[in-house]
């Protein structure tokens, strides 16, 4: 079936670093691709979204191109802030028949940042 | 504002009751859905709806029931044949077109 696999974290970088977490999928078809962001005690926000092969998603100063020959998806930011720290969550979106799409997320990647 | 209000953000629950989960939308969103997160499981899907008085099971529905009796509204039972209860809960809603979900703030349930 489909899934999607990231980076296990915690990742652990100081403030000003750049960030990189990789997400591939297995789909079939052409799904959509997002990334979310949870804070502590929270649900989870979107971050940036692609909707087809070349695409880049933008938001906040964290980017994601979709790469549909190495079916990957991978975020990235110039340079982390301590308020970054989150756990990042990839996703696909396909429709399995009916009038909506479903979500399915990888299992998050933490991140902290370091003063 | 817009948004999806979950309620309680705290639940205890003792073993062999039922409890209710609320999910409130005010999005005119036509589809809801709930989700489970357990800490290194990411989120798993429990139940989702399309329309009102349409529901279907996700990946692990069992142990769950719910209902769709108006639009904004998609409240979550855990019943005591759910085995293992404890975890954190997200409601989210959709539209067709689909930019992705609205996410609730979550209700955290602890079985004592």
């Amino acid at each position: 079936g489909d899934s999607v696999t990231q980076m296990e974290g915690p990742v652990t970088l100081s403030e000003e670093a750049f960030l990189t977490i990789n997400c591939t999928y297995t789909a079939t078809g052409y799904p959509s691709l997002f990334w979310y962001v949870q804070y502590p005690g929270e649900g989870l926000q979107l971050l940036l979204k692609a909707t087809k092969a070349d695409d880049k998603g933008s938001n906040k100063g964290f980017e994601a191109t979709y790469r549909k020959e190495t079916t990957s998806f991978h975020l990235e930011k110039g340079s982390v802030q301590v308020s970054d720290s989150a756990v990042y969550f990839c996703a696909l979106s396909k429709n399995y028949g009916g009038a909506t799409n479903k979500l399915i997320f990888g299992t998050g990647t933490l991140l902290a940042v370091q003063p | 504002d817009g948004g999806i209000t979950q309620s309680p953000k705290y639940l205890f629950r003792k073993e062999g009751q039922n409890v209710t989960l609320s999910c409130e939308q005010n999005l005119n969103h036509d589809a809801m859905y709930w989700y489970r997160q357990d800490p290194g499981q990411g989120l798993r899907l429990i139940y989702y709806s399309q329309i009102v008085n349409d529901f279907q099971k996700g990946d692990i529905a069992e142990g769950y029931s719910v209902s769709r009796e108006k639009k904004e509204s998609f409240p979550l039972t855990v019943t005591s044949a759910q085995k293992n209860p404890t975890a954190f809960y997200l409601c989210a809603s959709s539209m067709p077109n689909f930019y992705g979900y609205t996410f609730g703030s979550g209700t955290r349930l602890t079985v004592v």
